[in-house]
């Protein structure tokens, strides 16, 4: 069955670092890749999506990309600043399934 | 503003009653999503609608109902066959058929409590 990990529950670093978010799946080949950012009690919101034929893609100070061979996928947030503490989700998707997504990472950027 | 409204914020329900979790958006999308979510949890899907009068179910959907008479509407109901019912509900919609190459709109959530 399908299955999706992302890099441990928590992960914290200084205000300016890149944080850097993994996340990995196993059993399926999905052609696209959503990020979603979630605050406590909110629902998500989505940030970037990436095609399988896409290597890299960036918006503002994100950076994600899908490596289909390794079957990962790699979401970077350079000059993190305090706000951008949230829960991060990925969803590797196929064309014509509802998203399934991981279970997330907590990042904390500590000032 | 278009978007997707969850009513209410937090529900209370006694043990042995239904209870239905209200979700509008005006994004006039076609696919409307509900998931439940628990603490250390991902997102898990109850049902799903790509279009009126049609639903399917998601991986979850043992002790939920839903309706979609309206585009707009998707309305979730939580029967007393659910026997662990307390969770985070999201509703979320999207723009033409469900899948991954449509980013979906969620709204903030019910919270549904056992007293």
């Amino acid at each position: 069955s399908q299955k999706i990990e992302q890099n441990s529950e928590a992960l914290n670093i200084q205000e300016g670092k890149t944080a850097t978010l993994t996340c990995n799946y196993t059993n399926y080949s999905p052609a696209y890749l959503q990020w979603y950012r979630q605050d406590p009690g909110r629902g998500p919101v989505f940030l970037l999506l990436i095609r399988e034929n896409e290597k890299e893609k960036r918006k503002e100070r994100l950076k994600v990309t899908f490596d289909t061979t390794l079957k990962q996928s790699l979401f970077h947030i350079t000059a993190s600043q305090p706000a951008d503490s949230a829960t991060y989700l990925c969803a590797p998707t196929s064309g014509n399934t509802p998203l399934v997504f991981g279970k997330g990472t907590r990042l904390s950027v500590i000032a | 503003d278009g978007g997707i409204t969850q009513s209410p914020k937090y529900l209370f329900r006694k043990e042995g009653q239904n209870v239905t979790l209200s979700c509008e958006q005006n994004l006039n999308h076609d696919a409307m999503y509900w998931y439940r979510q628990d603490p250390g949890q991902g997102l898990r899907l109850i049902y799903y609608s790509q279009i009126v009068n049609d639903f399917q179910k998601g991986d979850i959907a043992e002790g939920y109902s839903v309706s979609r008479e309206k585009k707009e509407s998707f309305p979730l109901t939580v029967t007393s066959a659910q026997k662990n019912p307390t969770a985070f509900y999201l509703c979320a919609s999207s723009r033409g058929q469900p899948g991954g190459n449509q980013p979906q709109h969620f709204g903030d959530g019910t919270r549904l409590s056992i007293l």
